[in-house]
Order: structure tokens, then C-alpha cells, then sequence
């Protein structure tokens, strides 16, 4: 089975970065793609990025300038950094296994538990 | 980027009613659309894949349809549980977006 388990601080000052890490256990870490997805508190989904077991990112246009994310396949960790924070990107962030299907496309399987993260002066 | 427009944003029904859930996209793409299913303070869950393929331990209650712009997620035979938010996704390109979820209660 399985298991992301992510960490991470949740409570940010404007203008501080924000950092989450995820563990995946159980299951190949090489045959997918790992991502982060976050969502504002009672809105949407926001896909933020991705990355490989090689180190291959994709990123959303929106928050490219802002946003890293990174790959420890020692330990099977993805990390994500978002730099310049404010109160917009208060939201639950999810770190999220994108599945590639046989149809030549993929979605979206396994999710953590969610890291609330809120900015906030 | 590719928009993705559900509607109805909310609806209500009873236990035991059929409701459908259309997600429309502003470009073709293909079969690539899954749907999702999000409890309060939960996670979302994955329901169909590929617009019309049930996931792994999802009641067959649930079904997708549709190819191009246009998608439908039906729900027969409503159930307590299935009050929830869902959220349709397209993978045809990055950056994958969402629809902006429609909310089922219990009328």
C-alpha cells in the first residue's frame, strides 16, 4: 500500500518561504511522477508541480518564479519550496502521485494527508 | 491553460436518486479527464480516469462519459456518502487544471 506523508511548517510571515517535504512509502518511487497540489481554504485545486525520480520538473506558469521542487530518491522524499509568500498562498498543500494510465494519459491516485499552511502577519 | 467549467456548481438530492455532474473543457482533449470526489477535510479521491474508467474500489454506482470538450460523471442510486464536492481534471497538458467542483448535498 501506498503511503505520502508529508511535513512541514504551517505558519508563515509575508515575504518568508515555505517548505514541505514527502515521504512515499510503499510502491515504485521511479516509475512516477510526484507532485504538489494545493487548495485555498474552501476553494479549488491549484496544480502547482511536479518532478521525476530523475530530477525533470514541470511547473505551473503561475508560480514558476516562486516555486521549487526537488528530489532526494535516497530516501524516496520530494520537497517543495515556495519563496515571497503572502496571504494568497495560504492553502492546504497535497503531495500527490500522478499515475500514468494505459490510455497514454494519466491522474491522480494517491494523496497525503494535507499540510495546512497559512500566511499571516 | 486549459479551463475546465463544471456545472452545476451545487446541487441537491435525495438517497437514491440519479444526479450527473457535467465538466466542460475550452479546447479538445481527448479522453484525458478524470473525476474526483472530495469529503470535508478530506483529501480527494480519485473516482474515473481516462473520462470513463472506474477506479479500483469505486461502487460502480459511479460512471464517466465523454470525449473532446464534453464530460458527464453520473452518480446512480445515491448514497450518504456520495455528499461530497467533485472535481473534474484534465492531464492533456501541463499545467493540469481542475474544474472549480460542484458541491451535492442532501436536498
Amino acid at each position: 500500500q501506498v503511503q505520502l506523508q508529508q511535513w512541514g511548517a504551517g505558519l508563515l510571515k509575508p515575504s518568508e518561504t515555505l517548505s514541505l517535504t514527502c515521504a512515499v512509502h510503499g510502491g515504485s518511487f521511479s516509475a512516477y511522477y510526484w507532485t504538489w497540489i494545493r487548495q485555498p481554504p474552501g476553494k479549488g485545486l491549484e496544480w502547482i508541480g511536479e518532478i521525476n525520480h530523475r530530477g525533470s520538473t514541470n511547473y505551473n506558469p503561475s508560480l514558476k518564479s516562486r516555486v521549487t521542487i526537488s528530489v532526494d530518491t535516497s530516501k524516496s522524499q520530494i520537497s517543495l519550496n515556495l519563496s515571497s509568500v503572502t496571504a494568497a498562498d495560504t492553502a492546504v498543500y497535497y503531495c500527490v502521485r500522478r499515475m500514468f494510465s494505459g490510455y497514454d494519459q494519466s491522474h491522480f491516485d494517491y494523496w497525503g494527508q494535507g499540510t495546512l499552511v497559512t500566511v499571516s502577519s | 491553460d486549459i479551463q475546465m467549467t463544471q456545472s452545476p456548481s451545487s446541487l441537491s438530492a435525495s438517497v437514491g436518486d440519479r444526479v450527473t455532474i457535467t465538466c466542460r473543457a475550452s479546447q479538445s482533449i481527448s479522453i484525458y479527464l478524470n473525476w474526483y470526489q472530495q469529503r470535508p477535510g478530506k483529501a480527494p479521491m480519485l473516482l474515473i480516469y481516462a473520462a470513463s474508467n472506474l477506479q479500483s474500489a469505486v461502487p460502480s454506482r459511479f460512471s464517466g462519459s465523454g470525449s473532446g470538450t464534453d464530460f458527464t460523471l453520473t452518480i446512480s442510486n445515491l448514497q450518504p456518502e456520495d455528499f461530497a464536492t467533485y472535481y473534474c481534471q484534465h492531464s492533456y497538458s501541463t499545467p493540469y487544471t481542475f474544474g472549480q467542483g460542484t458541491k451535492l448535498d442532501i436536498k
